[in-house]
């Protein structure tokens, strides 16, 4: 079975500075994806990036990236020029190979974003 | 294109009432799953399908049964509902065109068992 772990409950960052989430995971598998989900006050889950484990490149969106470490299994997410939409719950997940993308998330980080 | 919807949006039951969840995507979409998001934690599948006609057990499926008569529906039931099971429900759905792809979200579904 494979867990992730996000061990910061809650970060703030100041309007247009970076801010780097951390996530964890432990799995046996040599082959996944990874991904990072953003859920704002309305409560709708949004995907913000996705990686392939196979992929030794860091996925990039826009002002997003992730910092993937697959030899230490981490896996963070940075965000460049934060803006106020950034505030919101992020949830790091994790899906092995197979049929069906079964995730198991982490608890959670609630982002503050101040002016 | 509404992706993923989720009926009701909100409900309370009494303890040992039964009540259906409903999913519908219209994205044709091969794959669809249920979570439970309760708080402090992230969210744990309940159950999930593969196609129509098929479903499978998730991380913490007891108390829950599921059924996917159609392709593009995905229900959830609660036979006889408990306290326990007070939570916020997710719809998913995703391709099987590419491994690993992105799962689209319902709005979910706050339940509440008194």
């Amino acid at each position: 079975a494979q867990t992730v772990t996000q061990s910061q409950p809650e970060m703030s960052v100041q309007e247009a500075e970076t801010v780097t989430l951390s996530c964890t995971y432990d799995t046996s598998e040599s082959d996944y994806y990874l991904f990072w989900y953003k859920q704002p006050p309305s409560r709708q889950m949004i995907l913000v990036i996705r990686q392939e484990a196979y992929k030794q490149q860091n996925a990039t969106e826009n002002r997003f990236s992730v910092n993937f470490q697959k030899a230490a299994k981490s896996f963070s997410l940075k965000i460049s020029d934060s803006q106020l939409g950034d505030a919101a719950m992020y949830f790091c997940a994790f899906a092995p190979t197979g049929t069906a993308s079964k995730l198991t998330f982490g608890t959670g980080t609630r982002l503050q974003v101040t002016l | 294109n509404a992706g993923v919807t989720q009926t009701p949006k909100f409900r309370v039951l009494k303890t040992g009432q039964s009540m259906t969840l409903l999913c519908a995507q219209d994205m044709n979409h091969e794959y669809m799953y249920w979570y439970r998001q309760d708080p402090g934690m992230g969210l744990r599948l309940i159950h999930y399908s593969v196609g129509e006609g098929t479903t499978a057990k998730g991380e913490v499926p007891d108390g829950y049964n599921v059924s996917r008569l159609k392709k593009q529906n995905f229900l959830l039931g609660l036979e006889s509902a408990a306290p326990s099971q007070t939570s916020v429900y997710f719809c998913a759905s995703s391709s099987a065109m590419r491994q690993g792809d992105e799962q689209f979200f319902g709005p979910g579904t706050r339940l509440t068992v008194l």
